[in-house]
């Protein structure tokens, strides 16, 4: 069974642009859970998508937003760039995002704004 | 709000040494504990989940256990190889999601 993957794998932006990252779960895991991974911060929650709707979300504000279309591939927006967004993107999937879910990570999206 | 704290940040160990790393946590409510590993600019791996009504998980030379209690989970790790060198993270979630919350990892390094 493929792994959960990411594109693109690597990214570079200017302040003020805005990016879209794409996550590809496990075949049949219908819940895509996206993190910040900062040195500063570490591993920051941002939403959780679960057949087509945003079933959590973290405290991040607005430009960070995301989708989740009906084969469960998942893409996040975050618009209007800032330096701090600068960090490792990380996607991870589960079949329903239970209690007795193995969350499943991809390898990530390095996002650097410049 | 649940948090996570592992400690120590880092370790250095010889080969062939049996470690243990720790995790804490504040919401003994938990639902359940995974511990992932992390290798350098890399996804997470995950090596165990323990639900709330388990004391431990095995697989191969890890073992993780689990006291609500006392809110802390260990990592056992046998016989440690270079392999092994990585950042480990341990997650709880609790508090009516199951999303889970980090701790910022422990980075270990086994070297020969």
């Amino acid at each position: 069974k493929a792994g959960v993957t990411q594109t693109p794998r690597y990214l570079i932006k200017t302040r003020g642009q805005q990016v879209t990252l794409s996550c590809s779960p496990i075949s049949g895991h219908r819940s895509v859970s996206w993190y910040q991974q900062t040195p500063g911060q570490g591993l920051q929650f941002l939403f959780e998508y679960f057949s087509e709707t945003q079933r959590n979300k973290g405290n991040f504000p607005g430009r960070f937003s995301g989708r989740q279309f009906s084969n469960s591939r998942s893409e996040m927006n975050v618009s209007t760039l800032e330096l701090g967004d600068s960090a490792l993107y990380l996607c991870a999937s589960s079949l329903r995002g239970g209690a007795t879910d193995t969350q499943y990570f991809g390898p990530g999206t390095r996002l650097t704004v410049l | 709000k649940q948090e996570v704290t592992q400690i120590p940040a880092a370790l250095s160990v010889p080969e062939g040494e049996n470690l243990v790393l720790n995790c804490s946590f504040t919401d003994s409510a938990i639902y359940n504990l995974q511990w992932f590993r992390q290798d350098p600019g890399k996804g997470l791996t995950s090596l165990l989940l323990i639900q709330s009504s388990q004391r431990e998980q095995t697989s191969g030379r890890l073992n993780a256990s689990l006291d609500k209690s006392s809110g802390r989970s260990t990592l056992y790790i046998a016989a440690s190889q270079p392999g092994d060198s990585a950042t480990y993270l341990c997650a709880g979630s609790s508090g009516g999601s199951y999303i889970p919350t980090f701790g910022r990892g422990t980075s270990l390094i086994v070297h020969p």
